[in-house]
């Protein structure tokens, strides 16, 4: 049983350009969640999303970023005319259903670097 | 709003002693989970531990356990027999509330150096 898949693993991007980080969730998975980890930080939550639903972006920025999550294939988070701040590391979880999980896998997460 | 604290950036074991990395957490949800996550150089995030807040036992995990003191607000995590393999960052994180989903705040982290 595959676990969370995030790719690409490392991704490069010139300043003004669009990053896009596909996660596909576990089997049997419908609930999806992105974090963003800034050099030493921790995880910070960004959205969760369902199928085709978002149910909370709280944590994303107002700006150039945007997450979906279709009904065929992986959920894309999409940053738009990336900036050197938008350097880090973006990882995904996912679970079967929206309730309060026992348990929280995370994809490997992509390493994003703006230069 | 939850919230993490771990006030530790940095710990110091030697192999085959045991340590432990604090965690404290403030929450006015009475159903809430907290997590352990470990970091290695290579940047995955491997989870280690669950405790659940009605819990009574704390969990354990092979060397993980984690010392659950509710009253406190505490989740500390022990490592008994520690290996050269522990050297790591790890994150206390919890998540619950009232919408009941999986989002999970997360602390700054612990840097753990094991030596030989």
């Amino acid at each position: 049983n595959a676990g969370v898949m995030q790719n690409p693993r490392h991704l490069v991007r010139r300043r003004g350009q669009e990053a896009r980080l596909r996660c596909s969730p576990m089997k049997g998975h419908s609930h999806v969640y992105w974090y963003r980890q800034l050099p030493e930080e921790g995880l910070k939550f960004m959205v969760y999303l369902q199928k085709e639903n978002i149910i909370d972006e709280s944590g994303m920025p107002k700006e150039r970023f945007s997450a979906e999550f279709p009904k065929e294939g992986p959920s894309i988070l999409r940053i738009q005319q990336v900036v050197r701040g938008d350097s880090a590391a973006y990882f995904c979880a996912s679970s079967p259903v929206g309730q309060l999980n026992t348990e929280a896998f995370f994809g490997q997460g992509t390493r994003l670097t703006v230069v | 709003a939850q919230k993490i604290t771990q006030t530790q950036p940095g710990m110091f074991v030697q192999e085959k002693e045991a340590v432990t990395l604090d965690c404290t957490y403030d929450t006015s949800d009475q159903s809430y989970g907290l997590f352990w996550y470990k970091q290695p150089s290579s940047g995955e995030m491997i989870f280690l531990i669950y405790q659940g807040s009605y819990d009574e036992q704390n969990a354990t995990e092979g060397r993980y356990s984690l010392n659950f003191q509710k009253a406190r607000k505490s989740a500390n995590l022990v490592i008994s027999a520690s290996q050269l393999g522990d050297s790591a960052m790890y994150f206390c994180a919890m998540n619950g509330g009232n919408t009941g989903f999986q989002k999970l705040v997360f602390g700054t982290g612990t840097r753990l150096l094991v030596s030989p």
